[in-house]
């Protein structure tokens, strides 16, 4: 059984340029999460999806958005970036199935500079 | 505004001594309750979870948790260098699947 897999593992963008990360999410799992985990903080919930639509989101602006596609894969894209947006951003996925207290696997993560 | 609260570090024990990680948190409708270590550059990686009040026991590591106290911790035994990392608590309510972690505390074990 595949994990989470994220990619690219690093990045360096302009400030005011677009990115798009992606997430394969583990087989079975119809849930993904997206984290962004800035240096010295714990992981902060941005949004969510479950059967390609949003489920649930945190406190990000709009110019954070997502996809999910039919095999469950996720993308998280970012416009305008700002320096602040320099981060570790984290894919988790999970089963609806399971209920909501099933533990979250996270990828390796993308380190994302913005300069 | 859920919080999750945990002492920033860093916390330094010897080689072989107990390691002990407090969390605290806001919501009293949180559920479930995990405990993730993360290396330096890397992913959290889940290490316990722990959902009823009381002790429970994996190997090193022993998480126990207070519902009334809204208290939740992480005792590893026997820390080995290895085990220097930053532990991030986490919770999440009934029913949701989105987690609210602390900012971690660091944890370094000299040989």
């Amino acid at each position: 059984e595949t994990g989470v897999t994220q990619s690219p593992t690093h990045l360096i963008k302009t400030r005011g340029q677009q990115v798009t990360l992606r997430c394969s999410s583990q087989s079975g799992h119809n849930t993904v999460s997206w984290y962004q985990q800035a240096l010295g903080q714990g992981p902060q919930f941005i949004f969510q999806y479950y059967r390609e639509e949003e489920n649930g989101r945190g406190n990000f602006p709009p110019r954070f958005s997502g996809l999910q596609f039919p095999n469950y894969s996720s993308e998280l894209n970012v416009n305008a970036l700002e320096l602040d947006d320099s981060a570790l951003y984290l894919c988790a996925s999970s089963s609806k199935l399971t209920g909501g207290n099933s533990p979250l696997h996270f990828g390796n993560g993308t380190r994302l500079t913005v300069t | 505004q859920k919080e999750v609260e945990q002492n920033s570090g860093p916390l330094s024990v010897p080689e072989g001594a107990i390691a002990s990680l407090n969390c605290t948190y806001s919501d009293r409708g949180s559920q479930s309750f995990f405990w993730y270590r993360q290396y330096s550059g890397k992913s959290p990686e889940l290490i316990m979870s722990i959902y009823s009040n009381g002790d429970k026991e994996d190997g090193r590591f022993t998480a126990q948790l207070n519902k009334a106290s809204q208290y939740v911790s992480l005792l590893i035994r026997d820390s080995q260098p290895s085990d220097s990392a930053t532990y991030l608590c986490a919770v999440n309510a009934e029913g949701y699947s989105t987690l609210t972690f602390g900012k971690g505390t660091m944890l370094l074990v000299s040989p």
